[in-house]
This record gives C-alpha cells, sequence and structure tokens, in this order.
C-alpha cells in the first residue's frame, strides 16, 4: 500500500520550459489536490478534484493546469516555467463523501525554475 | 482565506507544555492539524468538525471554538519527537474542497 506517491522528487528546468509533476494515489481516495509550500507562507492550493472529470482552481492556479481521467491519477502540469514556481509541490488526496478525513500527503517534489 | 496561527516559534524543554492557536475571519465548518518534520510532507494529526467533540491524539489534543472561530492544539508533556512545524487547516463549508492552511508554528524541544 503506497498511499500518495509522487514523481519527480527533484526538478531543475529553465525558464520557458514546461513539464507535469505526477501524483497517484491507491487509496480510492476521490478528492485529490495540489498543493505548493514556500519558506514563511505555509501550504497554498494550486488545484483540487472531487473526483474523475472534476477539477477546480485554488488560491494561485496561475500557470498551472490539471486533469483528472482516472481516480488514481492527478497530474499538474507548468505550461511555461518562470522562477516564481521555484518551491516545493505537495500533491494530497482524501475520502470526501460522507464526514471529513484528513488529507495523506506525497512526499513532495522540489522544484527550481532558473 | 488563510488562517492566523500564533505564535510563529515555540522554544520547550521536554516535558514542557504548551498551545498553538488558530484563528479565521469566517465561520468554519472544519479545522485539520498536521505537523510537519523538516524535509518531509505534512502528516495529519487530527479533524475537528463543526458540532464535533475535542480530539486527543496521545498527549496531543486540540479543541475547536465555533462561535470564536479559534481551535486550539495543545501538546501536553512534550517530547522530543514533538519537534516540527504544526500548521492548522480550515474549510468554511462541508461543499468548499478548499482546505486554507495557516502560515505555520515552529515547535522545538529540547532535552
Amino acid at each position: 500500500n503506497a498511499g500518495v506517491t509522487q514523481t519527480p522528487k527533484f526538478q531543475v528546468l529553465k525558464t520557458g520550459q514546461s513539464m507535469t509533476l505526477q501524483c497517484a494515489q491507491d487509496m480510492n481516495h476521490e478528492y485529490m489536490s495540489w498543493y505548493r509550500q514556500d519558506p514563511g507562507m505555509g501550504l497554498r492550493l494550486i488545484h483540487y478534484s472531487v473526483g474523475a472529470g472534476i477539477t477546480d482552481q485554488g488560491e494561485v492556479p496561475n500557470g498551472y493546469n490539471v486533469s483528472r481521467s482516472t481516480t488514481e491519477d492527478f497530474p499538474l502540469r507548468l505550461l511555461s516555467a518562470a522562477p516564481s514556481q521555484t518551491s516545493v509541490y505537495f500533491c494530497a488526496s482524501s475520502f470526501y463523501r460522507g464526514t471529513r478525513e484528513g488529507y495523506t500527503f506525497g512526499s513532495g517534489t522540489r522544484l527550481t525554475v532558473v | 482565506q488563510q488562517p492566523v496561527q500564533s505564535p510563529q516559534a515555540v522554544i520547550l524543554r521536554e516535558g514542557e507544555d504548551a498551545v498553538i492557536n488558530c484563528s479565521s475571519s469566517k465561520a468554519l465548518y472544519s479545522v485539520h492539524w498536521y505537523r510537519q518534520k523538516h524535509g518531509e510532507a505534512p502528516v495529519f494529526l487530527m479533524i475537528l468538525l463543526k458540532g464535533g467533540e475535542q480530539k486527543g491524539h496521545d498527549k496531543i489534543s486540540a479543541s475547536f471554538n465555533e462561535k470564536k472561530q479559534q481551535s486550539s492544539l495543545y501538546l501536553t508533556a512534550s517530547q522530543l519527537s514533538y519537534s516540527g512545524t504544526y500548521f492548522c487547516g480550515t474549510e468554511i463549508s462541508y461543499n468548499d474542497y478548499k482546505l486554507s492552511f495557516g502560515a505555520g508554528t515552529t515547535v522545538t524541544v529540547r532535552a
């Protein structure tokens, strides 16, 4: 039982390049989300999904796209990387129907844009 | 809208107690608490729901004052393993689906 798996763990991009951060969970969670973490700012929500085919924007969606074609996978795409997107990115998932449960986080992707 | 956590940092000796506060300007449906150690992912501690009870997890417990839109996390008889950054996350309604996190409180427990 792997939980939430994120790849890659580290990535360096040049300004203007695009890439996809992968996130997969094997807990049959309906809810998945992407956060970025910057020093002193906590975790900020980028995009989230409440099920396959359903996505919505969080607090800081600009420059990022998501899709959810399956329950298990929720990739995050950076369209044209900028230095301001240098951050640590976390994917999280949870059950959401009925009562609330806590989030399970992936181990993170540390992204540097130069 | 991000909740406000206080204090920003606290230093404890083993066995001492601490309280971390989390407040919101909006009415809340739920409050989550997580702990993150350096270089690792946040780990879920507990969740408090509107109308729910105070929760506990070993010697860490939390309360939720719905009227004041505040939650407090209590670290009792702290252990070295309690060191880390604690985050509260808040949701304003059942259908909101957006968990907003505070900036975090760094707890250092010394022997």
